[in-house]
């Protein structure tokens, strides 16, 4: 098993420009979740999914947007890329959610700057 | 207040040393979890639980649910313990975790 895989792993963006961060895991989890992680803070849940056609936000959704058409896929969009979304994106997957005794499994991570 | 506090932010530290870092969360929760961050950025869940305490090899995981409280205790301590760990708790009713800012960890020979 792969596990979780993001691509890419680095980006620069300039301001207004868009772009998806790819994630697909392969271990046939319901739950995907995409975090953004500033420097010094802590994980903060952008959106999740608990299976295929359903998605709901986070805490900080304002300037993303998902889709989850598939149990393996989980793609995040930024549109208009500002420099407060200058971060590193984590995905990870869950086979029963956050609120049970059950591994997340995250990917390796995508640095985005955003000049 | 943020929902998750972990004590120390920072904690530094000689080989062999008795490491214990702390959590305490202001919530109900059905679950809480330790991960671990390596200098490269990877994570990796070291713990769950909700009750009581767990070992894996020198980690040992406790929980207080009354006092809403957990500590991860590390054992003779190497320099290869090196890395952030992060506590999360798991919220009652929400299919979603709620994380702490991390403490990083740093353990010289």
């Amino acid at each position: 098993n792969a596990g979780v895989t993001q691509t890419p792993k680095f980006r620069i963006l300039k301001i207004g420009q868009s772009m998806t961060l790819q994630c697909t895991q392969d271990m046939n989890h319901n739950y995907m979740y995409w975090y953004r992680q500033d420097p010094g803070m802590g994980l903060k849940l952008i959106y999740y999914s608990v299976g295929a056609g359903i998605t709901d936000k986070g805490e900080v959704p304002n300037g993303y947007n998902v889709s989850r058409s598939t149990t393996e896929d989980f793609p995040l969009r930024l549109e208009l890329a500002a420099p407060s979304q200058t971060s590193v994106y984590f995905c990870a997957s869950s086979y029963w959610g956050g609120g049970y005794e059950d591994t997340q499994y995250f990917g390796p991570g995508t640095r985005l700057t955003v000049l | 207040k943020n929902e998750v506090e972990q004590s120390p932010q920072n904690l530094t530290a000689q080989e062999g040393e008795f490491i214990t870092i702390n959590c305490s969360y202001s919530v109900g929760i059905s679950a809480l979890h330790w991960l671990q961050q390596h200098p490269g950025g990877g994570i990796v869940s070291l713990f769950m639980l909700s009750s009581g305490k767990k070992k894996h090899g020198r980690l040992i995981a406790t929980i207080n649910i009354q006092e809403k409280h957990s500590s991860l205790h590390i054992t003779a301590s190497h320099p290869r313990d090196s890395a952030v760990y992060i506590c999360a708790v798991g919220i009652q009713g929400a299919q979603k975790l709620v994380f702490g800012q991390g403490t990083r960890l740093t353990i010289n020979p």
